[in-house]
C-alpha cells in the first residue's frame, strides 16, 4: 500500500492567493482527518470526515478555510485567501474504524509544508 | 481540551531511560501514542485501552491509569533511534485524537 498521498510536499504562496491541499486515503479506511501543526499550536485538528461526510469542522480557524471530500479517495482543503499566518504544515491522516472505542490508529501523510508570505 | 504531556523535553544518553506522561481533564476511551522525527509525519507506536492494560513495542512501552485519566510511555535503554517528539492523542469520542503539545526527546551518543 503507497499510504496516504499529499500533494504538494511544499507550497509557497503570496498573502490573498488560493491555496489548495490535496489527500489520498489508504484504500478502505472511512475516516480522514485534517491536521495543522506549527510551533506555537502544535499538532491541531481541523476537520474530519467520516465515509465522506464531514463530522466536526470546529477546529477550522474561519471562513477562509474550507475542506471537502467529493469520494472515498480524495479530499481537498483550500484556503482562499491565504494569510501569512496560516503558514503550517498541514497533514492529512486517515484510519478505520471499527464502530466502537477504542479507535484505531491513525495514518498520517508527509504534509505539505505551506509558507503564504 | 488538550492532553498536557511532561517534561516537554529530555536529553538522555544511549541506553538511559526515560518516562513521558499524558494526562487528561477528560474520561478517555484510549490513549495513543504518536513519535513524530524532524521533518517527517507523526507515526503511530501503540494503543492503550481502558483497564490499565500496558502495551508494548520494542523497548517501548506504556501505561493507561483510567481513574486519573493518565498515560504514561516508558522508554528503557534507549537507542538514537528514538529521537524524535512523542505526542499523546486521547479518545474522548469516537476515533477522534486530541493531541498533546509533544514532548521532545533527544538521545546523544
Amino acid at each position: 500500500d503507497a499510504g496516504v498521498i499529499q500533494s504538494p510536499r511544499h507550497e509557497v504562496t503570496e498573502m490573498g492567493q488560493e491555496v489548495t491541499l490535496r489527500c489520498k486515503p489508504i484504500s478502505g479506511h472511512d475516516y480522514l482527518f485534517w491536521y495543522r501543526q506549527t510551533m506555537m499550536r502544535g499538532l491541531e485538528l481541523l476537520i474530519y470526515f467520516n465515509n465522506n461526510v464531514p463530522i466536526d469542522d470546529s477546529g477550522m480557524p474561519e471562513d477562509r478555510f474550507s475542506a471537502k471530500m467529493p469520494n472515498a479517495s480524495f479530499s481537498t482543503l483550500k484556503i482562499q485567501p491565504s494569510e501569512p499566518r496560516d503558514s503550517a504544515v498541514y497533514f492529512c491522516a486517515s484510519s478505520f474504524y471499527p464502530g466502537h472505542s477504542p479507535a484505531y490508529e491513525q495514518y498520517f501523510g508527509p504534509g505539505t509544508r505551506l509558507t503564504v508570505t | 481540551q488538550q492532553p498536557v504531556q511532561s517534561p516537554q523535553a529530555v536529553i538522555l544518553r544511549e541506553g538511559e531511560d526515560a518516562v513521558i506522561n499524558c494526562s487528561s481533564s477528560k474520561a478517555l476511551y484510549s490513549v495513543h501514542w504518536y513519535r513524530q522525527k524532524h521533518g517527517e509525519a507523526p507515526v503511530f507506536l501503540m494503543i492503550l485501552l481502558k483497564g490499565g492494560e500496558q502495551k508494548g513495542h520494542e523497548k517501548i512501552s506504556a501505561s493507561f491509569n483510567e481513574k486519573k485519566q493518565q498515560s504514561s510511555l516508558y522508554l528503557t535503554a534507549s537507542q538514537l533511534s528514538y529521537s524524535g517528539t512523542y505526542f499523546c492523542g486521547t479518545e474522548t469520542t469516537g476515533n477522534m485524537l486530541t493531541f498533546g503539545g509533544g514532548t521532545r526527546l533527544m538521545v546523544k551518543p
